[in-house]
């Protein structure tokens, strides 16, 4: 069936990298727009980055910009957050989530969520 | 960047009961490119309903959406009790893509 499973989450210290990863399965992969986003403990929902669906234009949270990255290797049907420079605001579940039907939609698949704790 | 306000924050209800949502933006939503969400404890969002008033594929008839611009709603017409939760609106027209801070929706 159609699932989003994401990966790499854990504990890690102020200022380090994390690389988080999201597979995907039981649909085109590589014809969908792919997002991040992130929900601190007991908080909303908060939008991360965006990637197209072949890679040629990725979008960023101002909050994230110049430290976080996202791409996608369409040939393993996997999409990545590499996070730089972590701070403790960046502690969150992270989800991954499919654009139902090109730019500019809604999202119609989510992945479970990988836990990010920034501490010391 | 659009800010979308949700209110109440928190709906306190009984099952069977008619519950009305409102989501405000700070500036006109493109094309109404709104969408709500649903969110239980310790799981990921659903999509409940996109373009200001289509339903995702599954959702029950006794949710719609309605609005336009900067004033959208999400009503669900009689409470069950697994409608029990928090949810966001979320513009997806414009980047940054922002959602708004939740409605908590409560049993009474």
């Amino acid at each position: 069936q159609v699932q989003l499973v994401e990966s790499g989450g854990g504990v890690v210290q102020p200022g380090r990298s994390l690389r988080l990863s999201c597979t995907a399965s039981g649909f085109t992969f590589t014809t969908y727009g792919m997002h991040w986003v992130r929900q601190a403990p007991g908080k909303g929902l908060e939008w991360v980055a965006v990637i197209w669906y072949d890679g040629s234009n990725k979008y960023y949270a101002e909050s994230v910009q110049g430290r976080f990255t996202i791409s996608r290797d369409n040939s393993h049907n996997t999409l990545y957050l590499q996070m730089s420079s972590l701070r403790a605001e960046d502690t969150a579940v992270y989800y991954c989530a499919r654009e139902k039907n090109g730019i500019w939609s809604p999202f119609d698949i989510w992945g479970q969520g990988t836990m990010v704790t920034v501490s010391s | 960047e659009i800010v979308l306000t949700q209110s109440p924050g928190t709906l306190s209800l009984s099952p069977g009961e008619r519950a009305t949502l409102s989501c405000r933006a700070s500036q006109g939503v493109r094309s109404s490119y709104l969408a709500w969400y649903q969110q239980k404890p310790g799981q990921a969002p659903r999509l409940l309903i996109y373009g200001a008033s289509s339903r995702a594929t599954g959702i029950p008839d006794r949710f719609s959406g309605s609005g336009s611009g900067t004033d959208f709603t999400l009503t669900i017409s009689r409470l069950e009790p697994e409608d029990f939760a928090v949810y966001y609106c979320q513009q997806y027209g414009s980047s940054p893509y922002t959602f708004g801070q939740g409605t908590k929706l409560e049993i009474k």
